[in-house]
């Protein structure tokens, strides 16, 4: 299965604090995603990254969150003055772009972001 | 909302075949996926199937869909304890395919 990685594995950070997640996916995937899931929750959809833009985001997604690909391989999650309940595990998914009938979203393996 | 359930648990014994269920609410849903995680690791995609189809089998792995009563199922044949793990079932709708809606996920316990 191709590899998406993420880091780090797990970030601790207090209350108000940036925090930037990271994200390498599959080099020829061309759709990324972030995801999050609160313990004890469903995996949530956050936003859809195109074409360096952002192509569909949630409700979740507010003005703390940004996403931005860099140099054309990480792709980031920033979450400005963070709260104690965006504690939770961040997912990143890639996917190639549309040809034949591929539509394979692959994941990484999450960040466990623990908010103080 | 639109909606994906799941049955929390179920258990199984080693050599027999499991079946995890879901359903979801969404009649625009047209791909439906299955992803394993264990325990401390990511989701691991192991099938989808398109909304237009019935089945899907992969090697041990087989997938039904019944779209009129938006039913999913995945068997696992000859359960392993490998296999024991959380499956996600998850949809995608045609316009924004790529944001899934995932169900809450079936904790599947394999005994020897």
């Amino acid at each position: 299965e191709p590899e998406v990685t993420q880091t780090p594995s797990h970030q601790v950070t207090q209350m108000g604090q940036e925090v930037i997640l990271r994200c390498v996916p599959i080099s020829n995937h061309l759709y990324f995603y972030w995801y999050r899931q609160i313990l004890g929750q469903k995996v949530e959809f956050l936003v859809s990254f195109y074409n360096n833009e952002i192509s569909e985001k949630s409700e979740i997604f507010d003005d703390q969150f940004s996403v931005e690909r860099p140099d054309g391989s990480n792709f980031t999650l920033k979450i400005r003055s963070t709260k104690l309940e965006d504690s939770a595990m961040y997912f990143c998914a890639a996917h190639p772009a549309e040809t034949g009938d591929n539509y394979e979203q692959y994941f990484g393996p999450g960040t466990r972001l623990t908010v103080t | 909302g639109e909606d994906v359930e799941q049955s929390l648990f179920l258990s199984v014994r080693e050599g027999d075949s499991s079946v995890i269920n879901c359903t979801y609410t969404d009649s625009s849903s047209t791909y439906l996926y299955w992803y394993k995680q264990e325990p401390g690791a990511g989701l691991q995609l192991l099938t989808y199937i398109f909304s237009n189809m019935d089945m899907k089998q992969d090697q041990r792995l087989t997938v039904l869909l019944n779209k009129k009563d938006k039913h999913l199922s995945l068997r696992i044949a000859d359960t392993q304890t490998g296999d024991s793990a959380i499956y996600f079932c998850a949809s995608g709708v045609t316009d924004s395919w790529g944001k899934l809606q995932f169900g809450a996920g079936t904790q599947v316990v394999v005994t020897p």
